[in-house]
């Protein structure tokens, strides 16, 4: 299993422009996760999705939209990038079906730097 | 206030020493709690959790949470300097929606 895999690494806009981050997972999770880390914080939610078409808003939504048409794949869409939007993005996802708790599984993250 | 306060450090200790890390909390809901390890430009990967207020040991590390005090801690044992890391700590109720602390950026020098 590669686990969760995100492209692209790294990505450089420019202010107003758009862009789609991809995340993939093979492990047959139903819930995926988008998290943003700004530099020397913790992260935060951006959106999350529980399975095949069914997503929702986290606690940083604004600016981003999301689609989970699949069950491996959650892309993140930034549709006119600004500023502020520069920051470490990670994917996430787990199996969620029982009660007790269950490992929440990060990609590598995507650096996106809009200047 | 927000929900999940984390001492942002940086910390730096010799190798061998104790280390403590601590979050608080205000939201009585959480029902998880969850120590990740971060190394630099990687992401985050799960250290331990617990789920009721105690002690939870594995090897050099042991996580305690107090509910009353909405207070959690991870004490690292014999640290090493492959422990230089940043420490999340991390919280849950409902669709596992994490809520992270700002993160503890720790260094152990040989």
């Amino acid at each position: 299993n590669a686990g969760v895999t995100q492209t692209p690494k790294f990505r450089i806009l420019k202010i107003g422009q758009s862009m789609t981050l991809q995340c993939t997972q093979d492990m047959n999770h139903n819930y995926m996760y988008w998290y943003r880390q700004d530099p020397g914080m913790g992260l935060k939610l951006i959106y999350y999705s529980v399975g095949a078409g069914i997503t929702d808003k986290g606690e940083v939504p604004n600016g981003y939209n999301v689609s989970r048409s699949t069950t491996e794949d959650f892309p993140l869409r930034l549709e006119l990038a600004a500023p502020s939007q520069t920051s470490v993005y990670f994917c996430a996802s787990i199996y969620e079906g029982a009660t007790s708790y269950n490992e929440q599984f990060f990609g590598p993250g995507t650096r996106l730097t809009v200047l | 206030q927000k929900e999940v306060e984390q001492d942002p450090g940086p910390l730096s200790v010799p190798e061998g020493a104790i280390v403590s890390l601590n979050c608080t909390y205000s939201n009585s809901a959480f029902q998880y709690f969850m120590w990740y390890r971060q190394y630099s430009r990687k992401g985050p990967e799960l250290l331990m959790y617990t789920y009721s207020s105690g002690n939870k040991e594995d090897g050099r590390f042991t996580a305690q949470v107090d509910k009353s005090s909405k207070y959690i801690s991870l004490f690292i044992r014999d640290s090493q300097p492959s422990d230089s890391a940043t420490y999340l700590c991390a919280m849950t109720q409902g669709a596992q929606k994490l809520v992270f602390g700002q993160g503890t950026r720790l260094t152990i020098n040989p």
